[in-house]
């Protein structure tokens, strides 16, 4: 999993609600990136990062945001949760060159 | 932007058969093509990858082969064991900074 950890695994909350998904990495990796994994999409990018501070948007980005202030740390927040956003979030790291994923965060917006 | 489509959807196979999985890609451009295998309630893990320098990649019983010209790169998993089975992922992106595009995943089944 190349130190890749993510936090919380399971999240159950309600519609309406802000939740902040936590990507932590130990392989001072420069570029981090997160994606949604839905039945019959893939894994779809949400957002990426290419260094401290520096985050772009990416495929499906709307009602998400990044923070990065940390070179292992990377934030994803849904700033006010919908049911489409029940998913499993899955953060990602590479160096240039393979890219690694995480364990996935199952949430759930009731 | 990139579009990439994997088939089959779902495959299974014997204990010792080949497996073959299929993707094609929309963007001239893409030069990484890397596959992934996840297993239940985890993180997809990479297995292998090539670059569009190289028009095959072998490394045990799994290989992987790319077409440039017809935008194309196949999984070929040969002497399959029941460990094999799990989705598997192909993706294509720019090696460097990685902005993969995904295909939508092959479920394979592989039976004693």
């Amino acid at each position: 999993d190349a130190g890749i950890t993510q936090s919380p695994r399971h999240k159950v909350t309600e519609t309406g609600t802000p939740v902040t998904l936590r990507c932590h990495q130990t392989e001072n990796h420069r570029y981090m990136y997160w994606y949604r994994q839905d039945p019959g999409h893939g894994l779809r990018l949400i957002h990426y990062s290419y260094g401290v501070k520096d985050t772009d948007k990416g495929e499906v980005s709307d009602g998400y945001s990044v923070s990065r202030s940390k070179t292992e740390d990377f934030l994803l927040t849904l700033e006010s949760a919908t049911s489409s956003q029940t998913s499993v979030y899955f953060c990602a790291t590479d160096n240039g060159g393979e890219q690694y994923f995480g364990p996935g965060t199952r949430l759930t917006v009731t | 932007g990139e579009n990439v489509e994997q088939h089959p959807s779902t495959l299974s196979v014997q204990e010792g058969d080949s497996a073959v999985i299929k993707c094609t890609y929309s963007d001239s451009a893409s030069n990484y093509f890397p596959w992934y295998k996840q297993e239940l309630g985890k993180g997809p893990q990479l297995i292998i990858d090539i670059r569009s320098n190289v028009g095959e990649k072998k490394d045990q019983r799994i290989a992987v082969t790319l077409n440039k010209t017809a935008k194309h790169f196949s999984l070929h998993i040969t002497e399959t064991q029941p460990e094999d089975s799990a989705v598997y992922f192909c993706a294509a992106g720019n090696t460097g900074f990685q902005k993969l595009v995904f295909g939508t995943g092959t479920r394979l089944l592989v039976s004693p």
